[in-house]
């Protein structure tokens, strides 16, 4: 199975601040179709999962252009330019190229 | 709206059975692969299973349920399923369904509580 390490497990953030979370896959993430299977996933308090990031670096619908994704391989970046209070909650890594699908562990974003 | 919800949760007890249901609604349900991911409480994410778009298709399972779990859908109902078998403690947790889009899981339910215990 391929794992998904993420780093921090545990983020605090300054109001207006950037942010970055690091996701590495333990095998690269290319697929046999030429395509890298990474999203990041948001999970606010209470809620379930919500997709933000696709394919490593594509917003998807309704996502806020302040989150981005970047990477290649087995090393992959969330961003966040500007922090929000909205965006408090746990981001997960997944991968979607093999099976079984695996998660990271989450990090935990929190306001300083 | 895309829409899904998930019922069927409670509590069963261990080596008891569960059928999960998930009811879709604001897309064209047989076009889309669907899956199953579970959270154990204060845990992260797990995926659990997942089916292509046919009744008949192909599906997939992680090794901690293959054996006892079954997914299954009813493309005429809008429906996915997840039957649950032989169910243990550690399988306590909120199960999602999420619909999946060229191994996208791009929409995700609110999900349904399942506790095991006796």
């Amino acid at each position: 199975d391929i794992v998904m390490t993420q780093t921090p497990l545990s983020l605090p953030v300054t109001l207006g601040q950037p942010a970055s979370i690091s996701c590495r896959s333990s095998q690269s993430l290319v697929h046999s179709d030429g395509n890298t299977y990474l999203s990041w996933l948001q999970q606010r308090p209470g809620q379930p999962p919500r997709l933000l990031i696709y394919k490593i670096s594509n917003r998807f619908s309704g996502v806020p252009d302040r989150f981005s994704g970047s990477g290649a391989g087995t090393d992959f970046t969330l961003k966040i330019s500007r922090v929000e209070a909205e965006d408090v909650g746990v981001y997960y890594c997944m991968q979607a190229t093999q099976f079984p699908r695996t998660f990271g562990r989450g990090t935990k974003v929190e306001i300083k | 709206e895309v829409q899904l919800l998930e019922s069927g949760g409670g509590l069963v007890q261990p080596g008891g059975s569960l059928r999960l249901s998930c009811a879709a609604s604001g897309f064209t349900f047989s076009d889309y692969a669907m899956s199953w991911v579970r959270q154990a409480p204060g845990q992260g994410l797990e995926w659990v299973s997942a089916i292509n778009q046919r009744s008949d298709s192909n599906t997939y399972y992680a090794d901690s349920v293959k054996g006892r779990f079954s997914i299954s859908r009813d493309n005429s109902k809008n429906t996915l399923y997840l039957q649950m078998n032989i169910v243990r403690a550690e399988d306590t947790a909120v199960y999602f369904c999420a619909k999946t889009h060229y191994d996208i899981l791009d929409v995700w339910g609110q999900g349904t509580t399942v506790t095991v215990s006796s």
